[in-house]
């Protein structure tokens, strides 16, 4: 039982490169979110699913799109890397109701 | 909007001294509060979580925190920390869409 992984760890990109953070999860949860950390800002939410084939906006979401093709999957993807995107992104799992949400390790990305 | 404030950005203390995180949140009506932590380098951990009910909730470590709805506030406390709680801690209320709202957090330091 993994529970929540991502997929890579570490990513170093050039500005205008693209590229997709994978996050799996064996937990038959309905909902994940990505969301970025920044010294001093939190976390913020970029795109959330409620579902297997749904995606919704969150609070920051500019520069990036996302996809849930699959119940277990939610993948992020960054279309023309900018250096504002450096951040380490956390992906969570969220099975509803009275219950926590679930990290998994984070990736960090450095956009030069 | 929802919105969560943490008072600290930073807290040093001695090891044995006694510690409280104070958090203040925006929504009048019914919420869910969460306080996570971070250990360097780790993803985030659930420490405690309030739905409804005892509003002094007990969570992992040692740590509690206590819910005053009249002040909006579910500040963390410990009696007495250790080295190994050295870490940033995160306070948050749950969204409308199963997301987490987070402050901005707050990093402890303590001395041995």
């Amino acid at each position: 039982n993994a529970g929540v992984t991502q997929t890579p760890k570490f990513r170093v990109l050039k500005t205008g490169q693209s590229m997709t953070l994978l996050c799996a999860q064996d937990m038959n949860h309905e909902y994940m979110y990505w969301y970025r950390q920044d010294p001093g800002m939190g976390l913020r939410l970029i795109h959330y699913s409620v579902g297997e084939g749904t995606t919704a906006k969150g609070e920051v979401p500019d520069g990036y799109n996302v996809s849930r093709l699959k119940k277990q999957n939610f993948l992020l993807g960054l279309e023309s890397a900018a250096p504002s995107q450096t951040s380490v992104y956390f992906c969570a799992t969220y099975a509803g109701g009275l219950y926590e949400q679930y990290f998994g390790p984070g990736t960090r990305l450095t956009v030069t | 909007a929802q919105s969560v404030s943490q008072h600290n950005h930073h807290v040093i203390l001695s090891e044995a001294a006694s510690l409280e995180l104070g958090c203040n949140y925006s929504y009048g009506g019914t919420v869910n509060l969460f306080w996570y932590v971070q250990y360097p380098g780790q993803h985030l951990q659930l420490l405690l979580k309030y739905f409804s009910g005892d509003p002094l909730v007990k969570g992992i470590k040692g740590f509690e925190a206590e819910f005053i709805k009249s002040k909006f506030s579910f500040n963390l406390r410990k009696p007495s920390v250790q080295w190994s709680d050295t870490a940033e801690y995160f306070c948050s209320v749950g969204g409308s869409q199963g997301n987490l709202i987070f402050g901005k957090g707050t990093k402890l330091s303590v001395k041995p």
